[in-house]
């Protein structure tokens, strides 16, 4: 089974309505991020969570909400999509960096493709 | 802040070609460096990574050096294969919470 795994693997919806993607692992990690990949730009950080009750905007949070229901589940809430919202979400995980370091590796899950009408 | 250019794709090769993709970085202080691989209709994997300065990465025949002097990190190989047609992100850290920037991908074909 997969470490990280996201639901649904795709989504059409409709402009105005709201949508929730959600992420699960089981690597026991901490830390949990959402990613959206479009064309060309790479990949942007919209959330991260560093525990249940630690949640940060990234560069790109406009629009979207997070919950962090559990240490292995973080939603990410579209409360009104738009159709510049279509893209492609990727989930990651990571563990706490240890004394001294400042990044372990993010485990990606396969992502979910939206596509808003 | 932080910011990640990657050369411009896409990039085509016949199979046991040379492979680089030019990656370079801007950052305060002293960023870790990741190539990651996204194979079609799968997530992102870490290929390689470097943490300081001169360190080279290495993984499945690839390989990029940390060049602080030219702030670079190409990713090299030797001799690709067709199972190496993906999409290829270098990516850098460079904060107390992990955060990854991202250069906006290359896509390689390779064909046989």
């Amino acid at each position: 089974d997969a470490d990280v795994t996201q639901t649904p693997r795709n989504r059409i919806t409709k402009t105005g309505k709201r949508i929730m993607l959600e992420c699960s692992q089981t690597k026991g990690h901490d830390r949990m991020y959402w990613y959206r990949q479009d064309p060309g730009l790479g990949l942007r950080l919209i959330y991260y969570s560093f525990d249940v009750k630690d949640i940060n905007k990234g560069e790109i949070s406009d629009g979207y909400s997070v919950s962090r229901q559990a240490q292995a589940k973080f939603s990410l809430s579209l409360e009104s999509a738009i159709p510049n919202q279509t893209a492609l979400y990727f989930c990651a995980t990571s563990e706490s960096p240890g004394t001294g370091f400042s990044y372990n590796e993010q485990f990606f899950g396969p992502g979910t493709r939206l596509t808003v009408l | 802040g932080n910011s990640v250019t990657q050369m411009e794709g896409p990039v085509t090769l016949s199979e046991e070609a040379f492979l680089t993709i030019n990656c370079t970085y801007t950052a305060t202080g002293y960023p870790s460096l990741f190539w990651y691989v996204q194979y079609p209709g799968e997530g992102l994997q870490l290929l390689l990574k470097a943490t300081k300065a001169d360190d080279k990465g290495s993984n499945k025949g690839f390989e990029a050096t940390y060049r602080k002097e030219t702030t670079s990190f190409h990713l090299e190989k030797g001799s690709v294969q067709v199972s190496d047609s993906a999409v290829y992100f270098c990516a850098l850290s460079g904060t107390s919470y992990g955060k990854l920037t991202f250069g906006q991908g290359t896509i390689l074909t390779v064909h046989p």
